[in-house]
């Protein structure tokens, strides 16, 4: 079955730095990648999402790219602010309809 | 939609005993997960259902584990006998009836079990 590993674990930057995020995955039927931010004591919610047939997607001050080949995708932050500061997971949605997620990072955005 | 809700937000049972967490998925969501998480294992898919059908459950880690969906607005998941290790919050998670699509996550329930 599909497997998804993330690295860094934690990660701590300056504000207005830029931080990325990276994960692989095992199954190269896997078609969806979304990322989740979740907060100290809440739920995981989506912040972004790639499809397969796309290489790279923005959305204001982050970004994914995705290598179909490799089976690699990366989220990146830019301009970081404190309130970034989060666990950030990525996961992989298979065909099979399982969607597994890695085991997080816990980015840290230092004023 | 007041988007899935899970009940009850905290539990506290001893060890032993039987608990129940309960999910509401969102109107029209034909895909329902349970994840479980803790600090050393992240979150991990316990079991997911496509239209109330159970998938997949090779992630339930016991026969201690079930879970159930009699119908589309309901899924129970329990844990009988309850251990300290079952300790973790407890998510449940529905998407709609495409694949691919955003999983919206409820508020979870954290689970101690002395």
């Amino acid at each position: 079955g599909e497997n998804v590993e993330q690295h860094p674990s934690t990660l701590s930057v300056q504000e207005g730095d830029s931080a990325v995020i990276k994960c692989t995955y095992s199954d190269s039927a896997s078609n969806y990648f979304p990322w989740y931010k979740q907060e100290l004591g809440k739920r995981p919610q989506l912040i972004i999402d790639i499809r397969s047939n796309v290489g790279e997607k923005k959305d204001q001050r982050i970004a994914v790219t995705l290598n179909k080949t490799a089976k690699h995708f990366s989220l990146h932050i830019t301009e970081t602010q404190p309130e970034d500061s989060a666990v950030y997971f990525c996961a992989a949605w298979d065909q099979g309809g399982k969607l597994i997620f890695g085991q997080g990072t816990e980015l840290s955005v230092k004023p | 939609d007041a988007g899935v809700i899970q009940s009850p937000r905290h539990e506290v049972t001893e060890m032993g005993q039987e608990v129940t967490l309960r999910c509401k998925p969102i109107s029209g969501h034909d895909y329902l997960f349970w994840y479980r998480q803790t600090m050393m294992r992240g979150l991990e898919l316990l079991i997911y259902f496509n239209n109330n059908v159970p998938i997949d459950d090779s992630g339930m880690p016991e026969d201690r584990f079930s879970a159930k969906m009699p119908n589309a607005s309901f899924s129970t998941l329990k844990i009988q006998p309850s251990e300290p290790r079952d300790s973790a919050v407890y998510f449940c998670a529905s998407s709609l009836s495409r694949e691919n699509t955003e999983a919206f996550f409820g508020q979870g329930t954290r689970l101690t079990v002395v």
